[in-house]
């Protein structure tokens, strides 16, 4: 089973939509968990860090399930340059797993 | 704002040929990372290094690899004997220790390696 697994997408939305994404993983000894964002060929940029309360920076917002071993990630009012991958990331006692991505093309 | 840098940005080698890929992390950063991206796949961890020595490596860091922080500012990522399949964009990460977002990782523009 993978550590981490995303729907790849595409998700195709226009511009001001609501768009959610989910990742689950299998180690439920999982201690930290973050939502990256990657352009293509580019390197992978922190978007925000997951926290048990859930927390929210702008138009996104990160929620975490521990009972279902599950993360989401919510984009309100997208713009053209939220087009991009979304890498959910968990960390495992000093190892960094990450999700496939899930693709997202936001359209004018 | 301070930023993780890697060279060269691109290397094309040949089969056969060792490689060295050198990162600056952030420079009050304690923990460093490599990882690779084949084309159309997902990141993968192959080590950590922690106060001069690796914390943790994956599979895939096999005797092939080695990791060195030569001075205070430079991290490399040594391949020996190259092959097709190294082909890849390999990152450097790294994070910092000391506050409430320690685990949180800042990545490098990457190098991309092509064996031929």
């Amino acid at each position: 089973r993978k550590e981490v697994e995303q729907d790849p997408g595409p998700f195709n939305v226009p511009e001001g939509a609501t768009v959610a994404f989910n990742c689950t993983y299998s180690n439920s000894a999982s201690q930290s968990f973050f939502w990256y964002r990657q352009d293509c060929r580019k390197e992978p940029k922190l978007l925000m860090s997951v926290y048990s309360s859930g927390n929210e920076d702008g138009r996104f917002t990160a929620q975490l399930n521990r009972a279902s071993q599950y993360i989401s990630l919510l984009i309100r009012d997208s713009k053209l340059s939220d087009s991009a991958t979304y890498l959910c990331v968990v960390l495992n006692f000093n190892k960094f797993y990450f999700g496939s991505g899930t693709k997202l093309n936001v359209k004018p | 704002e301070p930023e993780v840098t890697q060279t060269p940005s691109h290397q094309v080698t040949q089969m056969g040929q060792e490689v060295i890929l050198r990162c600056v992390p952030i420079s009050n950063h304690l923990y460093f990372y490599w990882y690779r991206q084949i084309l159309g796949q997902k990141v993968e961890f192959l080590v950590s290094f922690y106060n001069n020595e690796i914390s943790e490596k994956s599979e895939i860091f096999d005797d092939q690899f080695s990791v060195e922080r030569p001075d205070g500012s430079n991290f490399t990522l040594k391949i020996r004997s190259t092959k097709l399949e190294d082909s890849a964009m390999y990152f450097c990460a790294s994070r910092s220790s000391r506050d409430r977002r320690s685990y949180e990782q800042y990545f490098g523009p990457g190098t991309r390696l092509t064996v031929t």
